[in-house]
């Protein structure tokens, strides 16, 4: 089993949809998540942190699930600037080496 | 404010050729420091990382290296490229912790597109 899963999609969704992302990973003694934000030929950035009690950053909410271990992203109000893959990034219990998944197509339509 | 610079921003190379890419921190002290591939429709693979001058660490063998002659200075180089090499290579800083845990984000820079020929 991989480390971190994700739907490679591609989420096609319209204009002011809500769409979700899951992200399922295996190690349970991971630390901490991240959701990173990739666009097409660019590095990817930090989009936000992901907390126990799930948080929420504008139009984005983070949630995870610890007993079944997934996280997932929430974005509501779409964007067609939030067209890009989304990875999600889960640490180790200690070295360096962050565990990164193969992301998460979203294309956002007019 | 930190900042992160990577250079070039692409590199096209014949294969046997010798390589070195730089990344230089700006803003922040005794950080860690990260080189990743991303092949071409793949994920980010962790190539090396170093926690202070002088200390690299290699998560898989190939034939790249890594240096960090300063403390915000991370080098990667080979000294013949295959064309496995290509792909796109990334440096990357976080918050130095110094215990081995490495619950802090990292940051990446605008990333160097080799292509081997």
């Amino acid at each position: 089993r991989k480390e971190v899963e994700q739907d490679p999609g591609p989420f096609n969704v319209p204009e002011g949809a809500t769409v979700a992302f899951n992200c399922t990973y295996s190690n349970s003694a991971s630390q901490s998540f991240f959701w990173y934000r990739q666009d097409c030929r660019k590095e990817p950035k930090l989009l936000m942190s992901v907390y126990s009690s799930g948080n929420e950053d504008g139009r984005f909410t983070a949630q995870l699930n610890r007993a079944s271990q997934y996280i997932s992203l929430l974005i509501r109000d779409s964007k067609l600037s939030d067209s890009a893959t989304y990875l999600c990034v889960v640490t180790p219990w200690s070295g360096y080496a962050l565990n990164f998944g193969k992301g998460t197509s979203l294309l956002v339509t007019p | 404010s930190q900042t992160i610079h990577q250079w070039p921003a692409t590199l096209v190379q014949p294969v046997g050729s010798p390589l070195s890419l730089e990344c230089t921190v700006e803003g922040t002290s005794n950080p860690n420091l990260y080189w990743y591939r991303q092949a071409a429709g793949r994920g980010l693979q962790l190539l090396f990382y170093s926690v202070g001058i002088g200390q690299i660490s290699s998560e898989v063998p190939q034939n790249l290296s890594a240096s960090r002659p300063q403390d915000r200075q991370f080098i990667l180089s080979s000294k013949k490229l295959l064309l496995s090499d290509s792909g796109f290579y990334l440096c990357a800083w976080s918050v130095g912790t110094g215990t081995g845990n490495v619950n802090q984000p990292q940051h990446f820079g605008d990333g160097t597109r080799l292509s081997i020929l």
